[in-house]
Formats: C-alpha cells, structure tokens, sequence
C-alpha cells in the first residue's frame, strides 16, 4: 500500500513567485492534515480536511495560502505570492478517522 | 494554549547506551500523547501513543514511554540505543484526533 505522497520534494522560488504544493494521502483516508515547519521551530498545524471539506484551518498563517482538497482524495497548498518567511518543511498527514495519523516526506520550501 | 517542551535540542549517546527524551506538556484536560521519529531523508514516523489506560506504552524499535500526570511528562526510553536510532524525535499532544501541536525537537547522534 502506497504512503502519502508528496510533491514536489523541494522547492525554490523567488519571492512574489506562486508554488503549489501537493499532497496525495493514504487511499481511503478522509482526513487530511498540512504541517509546516520553519527553520529551528515547531512543527506547526495549519489545517484538516475532512473529505473535501475543510474541518479546522485555524493554524493557516494568512490569506496568501490556499488550501483544496477537489473530490476528497489529493489536496494542494497554494503560496501566492511567496514571501521569504514562508520557507521551511510542508508536511502532509492521512488518517482514518481518529486514529494513527501517516506523515509523508515533506516538501522543502525555499523562497529566495 | 496547549504547548509541548522538549528540553533538549541535541543529544548524543554511544550505541549500547540506554536513552531518555525529555518530554513535559501544557494541556488543560487529559492528553493524547505521542511520540514521532523523523529519519534523514524520511516523513514522520509514529513510534508510540499514549491515549489512556496503563502510563507505560510500549512502541515499535523497542521505544517506550511512561505518561506521569503528576509531572506533566511523557519521557521517551530505550534501554539500548542502536546506529539507526540517529534521527529527530518530536513529541506531540492531540487537541482532538490528529490535530497535533509538537514539540521543537531532540537530534539524537549515536556515537560508536
């Protein structure tokens, strides 16, 4: 069975520039989870989904960030426009309702 | 505000040696509890939880963990640390199901 995936693995963009990240969970998991860390701090949530429908995006940082989940399978995070402290790690996580949640790898984010 | 403390940013022990990751949490009702490895190169990796009942919660690779309420702590603990034990060790409460807030992180280096 294939884990959660992550696309693209890293990432460089200038700043103003527009990234999307994408996210393809666990098949079968409605809940989908996105996670960021910034350079030396926290892992931090940003939102859940539940199927296609956003559950809690209390963690979203501002309105340059756009997250979809079209169909309850794969989700994108859309950066637009870049800015410099954006860069850091982007996790995605799948679960099954309220049990283990499966991280993917991570996309790497670099905004120069 | 739910916060999690992982006192030690970097630890290094030699391989045979026994391990302990700190771990102390801020969290108003009973927690969920967890405990996640990140292996260079890899995603998050869930080692152990703990939800409720007995506080010693056994995980995979021989990782346990003891949840002390009075202590609001959740250390980690292998009796003897192996070479592929090196990795990043994230601690994490659950607000409700997968929603997680982590702790910033312990590097352990084993040394032989």
């Amino acid at each position: 069975e294939a884990g959660v995936t992550q696309f693209p693995s890293h990432s460089v963009i200038e700043k103003g520039q527009t990234v999307t990240l994408r996210c393809d969970p666990i098949s079968g998991h409605d809940n989908l989870y996105w996670y960021r860390r910034v350079m030396g701090k926290e892992i931090k949530f940003l939102l859940h989904f539940v199927k296609e429908s956003k559950q809690d995006e209390s963690g979203m940082p501002n309105n340059r960030f756009l997250a979809e989940r079209t169909g309850g399978t794969y989700s994108t995070l859309k950066v637009q426009p870049a800015e410099l402290e954006d860069s850091g790690v982007y996790f995605c996580a799948s679960s099954q309702q309220e049990t283990e949640a499966f991280f993917g790898q991570g996309t790497r984010l670099t905004v120069v | 505000a739910q916060s999690v403390t992982q006192p030690d940013i970097h630890i290094t022990v030699s391989e045979g040696a026994s391990l302990e990751l700190r771990c102390n949490y801020s969290y108003g009702a009973t927690p969920y509890l967890f405990w996640y490895v990140q292996s260079p190169g890899q995603g998050l990796q869930l080692l152990l939880k703990y939800f409720s009942g007995d506080t010693l919660v056994q995980g995979i690779k021989g990782f346990e963990a003891e949840f002390k309420r009075s202590q609001s702590s959740f250390n980690l603990r292998k009796p003897s640390v192996h070479w592929s034990d090196a990795a990043e060790y994230f601690c994490a409460v659950g607000e409700y199901g997968n929603k997680l807030v982590f702790g910033a992180g312990t590097i352990l280096r084993v040394k032989s």
